[in-house]
């Protein structure tokens, strides 16, 4: 079966620190993936999403940065983080037909 | 987009009635549209999905509709239950495109 990964499940960083998060997804081959965030009581903002790997599409200018070093896994950096980088960071999945699968999602606080 | 920024609408609705989420979408082209439950702190469920040659269907306790004249969809939700209490987003994509395209999102708050 289909299954994907997060982690970390919480992270409290202090600003200027760098960040790595990590998803894996499992159960598929060259799907399509996809970093949102979404604020307290917010929608949905798609930050990155890749169709192969090393293959990034950025949808807004930020802090942030991704990668797909492998078919299954795609990570968020940042080399110094801001406060207004703090929320809740979902990754995604697209398998072969359209529907999008969500990972549980890392709650990032910067202080 | 525009919807990131804006605090979510709230449906309150009693307990055991019929709650009906609505949802305009943008784009012409979209042909595949899906329903998502979201629980606090929790990432989006998958909850019920339609392609844009049908005008109704129907999972378990869940109906959705389009109306692709007007760009609308709706997700109904029969004898509503406290386990219902959630944010409902709506989501439309085109075959040709990689991105999905999320709705601002309902929040959906049960009255005992």
């Amino acid at each position: 079966s289909q299954t994907i990964h997060q982690w970390p499940a919480t992270l409290v960083q202090p600003v200027g620190s760098p960040l790595s998060l990590e998803c894996t997804v499992e159960g598929t081959s060259n799907p399509n993936l996809y970093w949102y965030r979404q604020a307290a009581g917010r929608g949905l903002q798609l930050l990155f999403y890749s169709v192969g790997i090393g293959q990034i599409s950025s949808e807004v200018p930020q802090n942030l940065s991704a990668s797909r070093p492998q078919d299954r896994q795609f990570i968020l950096s940042s080399k110094k983080l801001l406060l207004s980088d703090s929320g809740f960071y979902l990754c995604a999945f697209t398998p072969e037909y359209n529907e999008q699968f969500f990972g549980p999602g890392t709650r990032l606080t910067v202080l | 987009g525009e919807s990131v920024g804006l605090h979510l609408p709230t449906l309150s609705v009693q307990e055991g009635d019929n709650s009906i989420i609505n949802c305009a979408y943008s784009n012409s082209a979209s042909d595949y549209f899906i329903w998502y439950k979201q629980e606090s702190g929790k990432g989006p469920q998958f909850i019920i999905d339609i392609r844009s040659n049908m005008d109704k269907r129907q999972g378990q306790r869940v109906t959705v509709l389009l109306n692709k004249t007007v760009k609308h969809l709706s997700l109904q939700i029969a004898a509503t239950q406290p386990g219902d209490s959630a944010v409902y987003f709506c989501a439309e994509k085109a075959d040709r495109d990689d991105k999905i395209i999320f709705g601002k999102g309902t929040r959906l708050h049960i009255l005992p």
